[in-house]
């Protein structure tokens, strides 16, 4: 398919856990977003891409939290020492160059943190 | 900052009915607003932007700057527009975010 594919689909870890969660854009898509919906919310903004560079990260809740785009297309979200107010579901979105604000979503990674 | 405001979480009603889903925005500039919607078991995905002005599945939504609004509108709801549907706004500027509401679950009944 050509849509945004996003592993896994379902991550069950313990407190103080390492996470990585992936995303692979629309092929060409050079924008790529991530965020995080907890239930019965809207999706909250953490980070965006445009290239490999992040051109604002200020949705980051903290320093454990981490994301990488090496060649500016595979993102990687990385979590350390997980809490358990860190489950939610993580969405990524990627968008053309023009930035215009039409995201494609990817289905989500659920993290539950027991 | 930006922020968007969905001030209600729910809205049933019957089908053949009119429906109005209140969007209201703060952001010091010229924003963009759009609206998101996501059916059961899919995909978040846009339904329509303000700057279109352009009709999707009936849905119709006017930025109204004086009252910093952008409410989605559709005269006669369908069973199949029952879902969650997002506000969301982009400031200027070309590495602007994406900031959403809450949401509002729209549910039809026959």
């Amino acid at each position: 398919g050509a849509g945004v594919s996003q592993t896994p689909s379902n991550k069950v870890t313990e407190k103080g856990k390492y996470v990585e969660l992936r995303c692979d854009p629309i092929s060409g898509h050079t924008a790529l977003y991530w965020y995080r919906q907890s239930l019965g919310q809207g999706p909250e903004f953490l980070i965006y891409f445009q290239g490999t560079g992040a051109a604002d990260d200020s949705g980051l809740p903290n320093d454990r939290f981490f994301a990488v785009r090496p060649e500016g297309s595979v993102s990687t979200l990385k979590i350390q020492r997980t809490e358990r107010g860190d489950s939610a579901v993580y969405l990524c979105a990627s968008s053309s160059a023009a930035n215009t604000g039409e995201l494609f979503f990817g289905e989500g990674s659920r993290l539950t943190v027991l | 900052a930006q922020r968007v405001t969905q001030p209600e979480k729910l809205l049933s009603v019957f089908k053949g009915a009119p429906v109005e889903l209140k969007c209201n925005y703060s952001y010091s500039g010229s924003p963009e607003l759009f609206w998101y919607v996501q059916y059961s078991r899919q995909r978040l995905q846009l339904l329509l932007r303000h700057i279109s002005r352009e009709s999707i599945k009936g849905f119709t939504a006017d930025l109204n700057k004086g009252e910093t609004s952008f409410h989605l509108k559709k005269p006669f709801a369908q069973e199949e527009d029952s879902a969650m549907y997002y506000c969301a706004l982009k400031g200027a500027g070309a590495n602007s975010k994406l900031t959403f509401g809450k949401g509002i679950t729209l549910s039809v009944r026959p």
